[in-house]
């Protein structure tokens, strides 16, 4: 697609369900980026895929959370039995993933703004 | 570890004068690059400039141009004749070039601009 897309937009939910978080990123790239932020506060870092391979975890802040990425491409970021404290705008960004030509910048989606009542 | 600090939570600007937004960095690495972000109320991060580390010449994109200092690591980015679009969170990020994902990133500064 022309950029990356995050779906839903907003949502609301209750203490202790569990909630499912996608990312669509630019097609062709082969890495893709979770991020948190949350209100007032820069970008934590939760987890990063190379294709459907996650080398990097080590952001996830408990093991309520997990993420997937199938075929290279959709990723989605589930977060279960919510707690008050997961409130916060969920970021997703996607690179080319070639470290070879040097920026492999890395492109945002418009997030996820996620609350938990 | 590298960590990057952006020492002016908040800074406002008359339409169409200048402002600076600093950013510094902390870093043992040679071989690096920078990156400006800007965040509107929309929330949708957008890449404004970025540096390569071994490139002594200053990025500059039409109206935004940054000052690297190498030897003082810092990183500050400088907007021209600010417009009402330009308000918005903007955010000092670091990139080591061995690594193709983790970037480390500043607390943001929010710029406000004045009518």
């Amino acid at each position: 697609g022309a950029g990356v897309s995050q779906s839903p937009s907003n949502k609301v939910t209750e203490k202790g369900k569990d909630v499912e978080l996608r990312c669509d990123p630019i097609s062709g790239h082969t890495a893709l980026y979770w991020y948190r932020q949350s209100l007032g506060q820069g970008l934590e870092f939760l987890i990063y895929f190379q294709g459907n391979s996650a080398p990097d975890k080590s952001g996830l802040p408990s093991d309520r959370f997990s993420a997937e990425r199938t075929g290279g491409s959709v990723s989605t970021l589930t977060i279960q039995r919510t707690q008050q404290e997961d409130s916060a705008v969920y970021l997703c960004a996607s690179s080319s993933g070639m470290l070879a030509v040097g920026w492999d910048t890395q492109y945002f989606g418009p997030g996820t703004r996620l609350t938990v009542l | 570890a590298q960590t990057v600090t952006q020492s002016q939570p908040e800074m406002s600007v008359q339409e169409a004068e200048t402002v600076t937004l600093s950013c510094t960095y902390d870093t043992s690495e040679s071989d690096y690059y920078l990156f400006w972000y800007k965040q509107p109320p929309s929330r949708q991060m957008i890449l404004v400039i970025r540096q390569e580390a071994y490139k002594q010449q200053n990025a500059t994109e039409n109206r935004f141009s940054v000052n690297f200092q190498k030897a003082a690591k810092s990183f500050s980015l400088k907007i021209s004749d600010s417009q009402l679009g330009d308000a918005a969170m903007y955010f000092c990020a670091y990139r080591s070039a061995d690594s193709n994902y983790q970037l480390i990133w500043g607390a943001g500064t929010k710029l406000i601009i004045k009518p």
